[in-house]
């Protein structure tokens, strides 16, 4: 069966600081993969997704970036973090096209400081 | 611009009885359409789904229906219990010229069922 694991689970950093998030998912082999952001009373956001290997499209203008070097992980990273980069990051995977259910992982709690 | 909408930030019902969890879209091309469930702290959860080709979609005790004339859906759930308080999500499928499956998702809806 297929798993998603996301690190750290909860993150406290100071405004200016770097990030690196990582996503590996196991028991399938080139999935979609997914990073998400929900804020404070707000729903999911949708801020990079990626077909697969080196290969990102991004959704929003930030100051994140996101990057895939090998099959099944994922990494969403910063160089300087804003207090705006606050919220719950949550990576995703999906198989396919005729499957469009995404998967989701645990997620991370970032909170910037 | 938000093209899928859930008006209501949050719903509260009594156990046994049926919650309606309400889904408005704008995007006539979304032709895919799922549920999440979440608990706080951690991820969505996939509820059920339901194609554009179909009004209905049922799942043990949760319904999805869909209106496309009317852009709108809702998820059904019957008999409700205590295990399913939480936020739920609406979300729609985009197609961008075939090229990958991305889903936009709604505010969610914080629904408390009452023992």
């Amino acid at each position: 069966s297929q798993t998603i694991h996301q690190w750290p689970a909860t993150l406290v950093q100071p405004v200016g600081s770097p990030l690196s998030l990582e996503c590996t998912v196991e028991g399938t082999s080139n999935p979609n993969l997914y990073w998400y952001r929900q804020a404070a009373g707000r729903g999911l956001q949708l801020l990079f997704y990626s077909v697969g290997i080196g290969q990102i499209s991004s959704e929003v203008p930030q100051n994140l970036s996101a990057s895939r070097p090998q099959d099944r992980q994922f990494i969403l990273s910063s160089k300087k973090l804003l207090l705006s980069d606050s919220g719950f990051y949550l990576c995703a995977w999906s198989v396919g096209q005729a499957t469009d259910t995404q998967y989701f992982g645990p997620g991370t709690r970032l909170t910037v400081l | 611009d938000q093209q899928v909408k859930q008006n209501s930030p949050s719903l509260s019902v009594q156990e046994g009885r049926i919650s309606i969890l309400n889904c408005d879209y704008t995007n006539s091309m979304f032709d895919y359409f799922l549920w999440y469930k979440k608990y706080p702290a951690e991820g969505p959860t996939f509820l059920i789904s339901i194609s554009s080709i179909k009004d209905k979609n049922e799942d043990g005790r949760f319904t999805v229906f869909l209106n496309k004339s009317a852009k709108h859906l809702s998820l059904h759930i019957v008999p409700s219990q205590p295990g399913d308080s939480a936020v739920y999500f609406c979300a729609a499928r985009a197609l961008y010229g075939g090229a990958t499956n991305k889903l936009i998702f709604g505010t969610g809806t914080l629904l408390a069922v009452q023992p």
